[in-house]
């Protein structure tokens, strides 16, 4: 059973506009959300993260935004640059165990 | 800083056999995690080990294995490989017991024929 769904696995934009990628979770005792980006070949990488008490962190050009009410988080990237490109993956923890579950990741691709 | 290494990076195994992967942390970095990542089901958490102890278990079967030596040096172990246990391993180590803040290596691509 996926408790953090990335129901997207593949996304296509334009280098300078906005990627928006999306996950949604199940278990409402996640306290703390991450997103990592992957390149081929190469470990994923943290990027950024987000508390559950909060519904909007920024770090540049990387915002995420979280929902609760809608157990779904979003990250933006504005504005989208070809080296953008990779592979990313939601996470979350709950307290109680510390785990990271990752959702299945998506594809970004970043037209130039 | 030299970052998390992972060796062998590719391997090529039969059914039946078993096959060994290894992982260096961090210089200072005391925890190991181990994941697998397979096409559609992101990266699964297998286990954790802290001070040779392992200390998180995932839902995966038996046949995988692990431990962690005394420089923090981690193996992880799968006996009896099926075609299913083809996947990238990843490993990430972190400072303390459960952290959020994981440093992967690039991963073992293994692929049982």
């Amino acid at each position: 059973d996926q408790q953090v769904k990335q129901n997207s696995p593949s996304l296509s934009v334009q280098e300078g506009r906005i990627s928006i990628l999306n996950c949604d979770y199940t278990n409402s005792m996640f306290d703390y959300f991450l997103w990592y980006k992957k390149y081929p070949a190469e470990g994923p990488t943290f990027l950024i993260s987000i508390s559950s008490i909060k519904d909007k962190n920024e770090d540049g050009r990387f915002t995420v935004f979280l929902n609760k009410s809608a157990k779904h988080l979003s990250l933006h990237i504005v504005p989208s640059q070809p080296g953008d490109s990779a592979v990313y993956f939601c996470a979350a923890v709950f307290g109680a165990t510390n785990k990271l579950i990752f959702g299945t990741g998506t594809l970004l691709a970043v037209q130039p | 800083k030299a970052g998390v290494t992972q060796t062998p990076r590719y391997l090529i195994k039969t059914r039946g056999q078993q096959v060994t992967l290894s992982c260096s942390p961090i210089s200072g970095h005391r925890s190991v995690s181990w994941y697998q990542q397979t096409p559609g089901q992101g990266l699964q958490f297998l286990f954790e080990y802290f001070s040779e102890t392992q200390r998180n278990k995932g839902n995966f079967p038996g046949r995988f294995s692990g431990r962690q030596f005394s420089n923090s040096r981690s193996e992880m172990n799968v006996s009896t490989l099926e075609l299913g246990d083809s996947a990238l391993y990843l490993c990430a180590s972190s400072l303390a017991l459960s952290s959020y803040e994981q440093y992967f290596g690039p991963g073992t691509r293994l692929t049982v024929t």
